[in-house]
């Protein structure tokens, strides 16, 4: 089956790091997607990785490792407006179908 | 603002009938997709289109169909609607939806349909 696994819920004080893990286990792999969704709205590119490693953009960072089928999303120097929910996704198939995770609630408190 | 819009945004209907979701990508992206959001559920992947044709069927009910238009805009057409249909629809576009690298999906505001 296909199946990807990230916490439901997690909290972070204002100004400090957290790391959000997602493992996956998918027939085929594209790529893997992280999205942030505020509550009721759309969710909203992140970043893309294919290759092991690490991407940067800003305050956010992902990492993969495929040998660990794993991958973490790092978000730095946290923000109120930073509280949401974010979705792990891996790209499968020939036509990139995205399998998403349920994703990880973030509460940022003061 | 992703480019993708969705009409309408909300949409209150009752047991039985039928409603028809609107989705235009952004300039540019030949491929669309159909997404189902329940409440506390993650994203369940429907359908995708890519220039006017299937190319991908996800756990979409029978009672669902879509079509995407020369123009390139897509409609999800549910019938028969139970309350369980109640969710935020979405639609998402990308440039080619074969996979590469930058073949980002982006997302359109939803349309939340709520089913009395």
């Amino acid at each position: 089956g296909q199946n990807i696994d990230q916490p439901t819920e997690m909290t972070a004080t204002e100004g400090a790091i957290v790391q959000i893990n997602c493992t996956y286990q998918t027939s085929g792999f594209n790529g893997l997607f992280w999205y942030q969704q505020h509550a009721g709205e759309a969710p909203t590119f992140l970043s893309y990785n294919v290759l092991d490693g690490l991407e940067e953009k800003g305050r956010f960072s992902s990492v993969l490792s495929r040998s660990k089928v794993y991958s973490y999303l790092l978000l730095k120097e946290l923000q109120m407006k930073d509280s949401a929910s974010y979705l792990c996704a891996v790209g499968t198939g020939g036509y990139n179908k995205l399998i998403f995770g349920a994703g990880t609630r973030l509460a940022v408190h003061p | 603002d992703s480019g993708v819009t969705q009409t309408p945004k909300h949409l209150i209907t009752a047991t039985g009938q039928r409603v028809t979701l609107r989705c235009s990508p952004r300039s540019g992206d030949l491929s669309v997709y159909w997404y189902q959001q329940s409440l506390d559920q993650g994203l369940q992947f429907l359908i995708q289109y890519y220039n006017g044709e299937e190319r991908a069927k996800g756990n979409i009910l029978e009672r669902f169909s879509a079509q995407q238009f020369p123009d390139l805009h897509s409609e999800l057409n549910l019938s028969s609607l139970e309350l369980g249909d109640s969710a935020l629809y979405f639609c998402a576009s990308s440039v080619e939806g074969a996979g590469g690298p930058s073949d980002t999906q982006y997302f359109g505001p939803g349309t939340r349909l709520t089913v009395l």
